[in-house]
């Protein structure tokens, strides 16, 4: 089993809709979580933190699962801009961290 | 405030060449990290830096590949000789500290082809 997996892609979904990609960890002591987007040919940049109380920043929010092992991402009102790649980032401590394979999003008009 | 510089952009080369990666962090930040991005997969940690000391290389394949960050400001990741599956983006990325809160910062990356 991989540490950190991503619901597998692509989402083709049209501009307005709502979408939501789920990632699980398998080490019960990762400490921190966050969502970075990757759009094509581009480095990866953070989109959010994940918070065990869940956040939410605009027309995005993450929850985080501990129980479950597994973090959240939810995006409204789909734009165009919003086409990309999501990466799931788990932290196991200071100095571990991986990334999860991404999932890509397009969204079309 | 300046991002993380790498250079260079692109590099092609031939099986069994050597090949050298530079990287300059954001000011200040203590830890830097060498990613390798295979098309179509997530950034896969090779090594990770503390200042000037080795935090996480067990990823890294320690028989062709080595990097160095001496005075603990920029760093570089060398191949040699490289094979055709090392054909990846090779991703630096600094972060303020250790914690596991900070986010990381990414440069633009070397494209690597192998022939």
């Amino acid at each position: 089993r991989k540490e950190v997996e991503q619901d597998p892609g692509p989402f083709n979904v049209p501009e307005g809709a709502t979408v939501a990609f789920n990632c699980t960890y398998s080490n019960s002591a990762s400490q921190s979580f966050f969502w970075y987007r990757q759009d094509c040919r581009k480095e990866p940049k953070l989109l959010m933190s994940v918070y065990s109380s869940g956040n939410e920043d605009g027309r995005f929010t993450a929850q985080l699962n501990r129980a479950s092992q597994y973090i959240s991402l939810l995006i409204r009102d789909s734009k165009l801009s919003d086409s990309a790649t999501y990466l799931c980032v788990v932290n196991t401590g200071g100095f571990k961290t991986i990334f999860g394979a991404g999932t890509r999003l397009f969204v079309k008009a | 405030e300046a991002g993380v510089a790498q250079s260079p952009r692109y590099k092609i080369i031939e099986k069994r060449q050597s090949v050298a990666f530079w990287c300059n962090p954001i000011s200040g930040h203590a830890t830097l990290y060498w990613y390798q991005q295979i098309l179509g997969q997530g950034p896969k940690l090779l090594i990770q830096f503390q200042n000037n000391g080795v935090v996480d290389d067990s990823q890294l394949p320690k028989d062709r590949f080595s990097a160095e960050r001496l005075k603990g400001v920029d760093s570089t990741l060398k191949i040699q000789p490289a094979k055709l599956e090392d054909s990846a983006v090779y991703l630096c990325a600094s972060r303020l500290g250790a914690s596991a809160y900070n986010e990381q910062f990414f440069g633009p990356g070397t494209r690597l082809t192998v022939l």
